[in-house]
């Protein structure tokens, strides 16, 4: 059974920087592309960022471009995403997904629970 | 960047009715379209891939349709356990973007 497990979130004030980690179990983490997606709150789903499998590609919304680093460890089955210069409008939940495969044309086939961050002060 | 525009944003039908909801990309994006389906309270869940199959365990009453800049989720016969946002998303390329939602309510 594919599981992913985000933690890291909480609560940081403008300028501060977290670390969002996701732990994968259940699939061959090292075969798969992964993203994160975020939804603040009473709004939609927002692509956030995504990596290829062997993290040699990134890519980054807008939005987080130059603030926000995406990583894995495959030896971990360990997704990251670090987070500095957190603004207001970064508050929301953080979802983990994987992807169909290891292609960058994948589609979003499992979701994890989500993490909470609000940067409040 | 491609824009995806759902229509309507919300809507309101009976048990037992069709109901259709529409995606629009701003260029074409073949047949890389995927629906997800987030329940009040709930993680979005893959509900269709491809703009067509149907992901493993989904009912069949859900179906969708479309290529290239137009597409289609159908539900053929609504139920009140399918009170939920859906959500269409492009997976061609990066940026990964989803349309806006579209609410559905039972009436």
């Amino acid at each position: 059974e594919v599981q992913l497990l985000e933690s890291g979130g909480g609560l940081v004030q403008p300028g501060g920087s977290l670390r969002l980690s996701c732990a994968a179990s259940g699939f061959t983490f090292s075969s798969y592309a992964m993203s994160w997606v975020r939804q603040a709150p009473g709004k939609g789903l927002e692509w956030v960022s995504a990596m290829s499998i062997s993290g040699g590609s990134t890519y980054y919304a807008d939005s987080v471009k130059g603030r926000f680093t995406i990583s894995r460890d495959n030896s971990k089955n360990t997704l990251w995403l670090q987070m500095n210069s957190l603004r207001a409008e970064d508050t929301a939940v953080y979802y983990c997904a994987k992807r169909s495969s290891g292609s960058y044309m994948s589609y979003f086939d499992y979701w994890g629970q989500g993490t909470l961050v609000t940067v409040s002060s | 960047d491609i824009q995806m525009t759902q229509s309507p944003s919300s809507l309101s039908a009976s048990v037992g009715d069709r109901v259709t909801i529409t995606c629009r990309a701003s260029q074409g994006i073949s047949n890389s379209l995927a629906w997800h389906q987030q329940k009040p309270g709930k993680v979005p869940k893959l509900l269709i891939y491809a703009a067509s199959t149907l992901q493993s365990g989904v009912p069949s009453r859900f179906s969708g349709s479309g290529s290239g800049t137009d597409f289609t989720l159908t539900i053929t016969s609504l139920q009140p356990e399918d009170v939920a946002t859906y959500y269409c998303q492009k997976y061609n390329s990066a940026p990964y973007t989803f349309g806006q939602g579209t609410k559905l309510e039972i009436k």
